[in-house]
């Protein structure tokens, strides 16, 4: 059974760095062909990827959000971090970690999800 | 950057009816489009992946069709539980999602 898990601050303020945290259980991020992606949505509802890793460490970007986001994985805490840099209110949002796999199955598992304000 | 536009914005149809939504890339995706449906207070739940493909444990009466830049998803006869907001997803070219398209109880 895949589950995973955000934990992070559910407050910052603006131009600090967000770090989240997201578990996982019932996969490897050894295994060849999986990914873990960070998508966020806002309270307006709208749907944003932001950052990709795979089981050979190759990582991919929101090209409008690669200068402020970094992601990185522990493969043997079964973790994926993602850091996100000069936060601002507008990055207000409920952020989800997701499984995936290469070959385009979709996202088949995500995070409950874990809601960041940005406030002063 | 891919846009995905989703249509109507609310569909209001009543259980047992026939849904079809609409989901229009600004260029060629190939098959490369995924819905999701989210109820209030949860993570999306994969549908359909590749256009048409239904993810494990989705019922029959959901269906996608469609290639290039125009999708559909439909639900054949309407179950309660069947009403959410659907959302679909390209990975062509990045990823991108729609914007939503709210189908409501009549």
């Amino acid at each position: 059974q895949i589950t995973l898990k955000e934990s992070g601050p559910t407050l910052v303020k603006p131009t600090q760095t967000l770090t989240l945290t997201c578990t996982f259980s019932g996969f490897s991020l050894s295994t060849s062909g999986v990914g873990v992606d960070w998508i966020r949505q806002t309270p307006g509802k709208a749907l944003e990827w932001l950052a990709l890793i795979y089981w050979n460490d190759d990582k991919y970007y929101s090209p409008s959000l690669k200068s402020r986001l970094t992601i990185t994985k522990d493969t043997s805490k079964n973790q994926v971090v993602l850091t996100m840099t000069n936060m601002d209110p507008v990055d207000t949002a409920t952020y989800y970690c997701s499984h995936r796999l290469t070959g385009g199955s979709g996202n088949a598992y995500w995070g409950q999800g874990t809601l960041v304000t940005v406030s002063s | 950057e891919i846009v995905l536009t989703q249509s109507p914005a609310t569909l209001s149809l009543s259980p047992g009816e026939r849904a079809t939504l609409s989901c229009r890339a600004s260029q060629n995706i190939n098959n490369y489009l995924a819905w999701y449906q989210q109820k209030p207070g949860q993570a999306p739940r994969l549908l359909i992946y590749d256009a048409s493909n239904r993810a494990t444990g989705i019922p029959a009466r959901f269906s996608g069709s469609g290639s290039g830049t125009d999708f559909t998803l439909t639900i054949s006869s309407l179950e309660p539980e069947d009403f959410a907001v659907f959302y679909c997803q390209q990975r062509s070219n990045w990823i991108t999602f729609g914007q939503g398209t709210r189908l409501e109880i009549k």
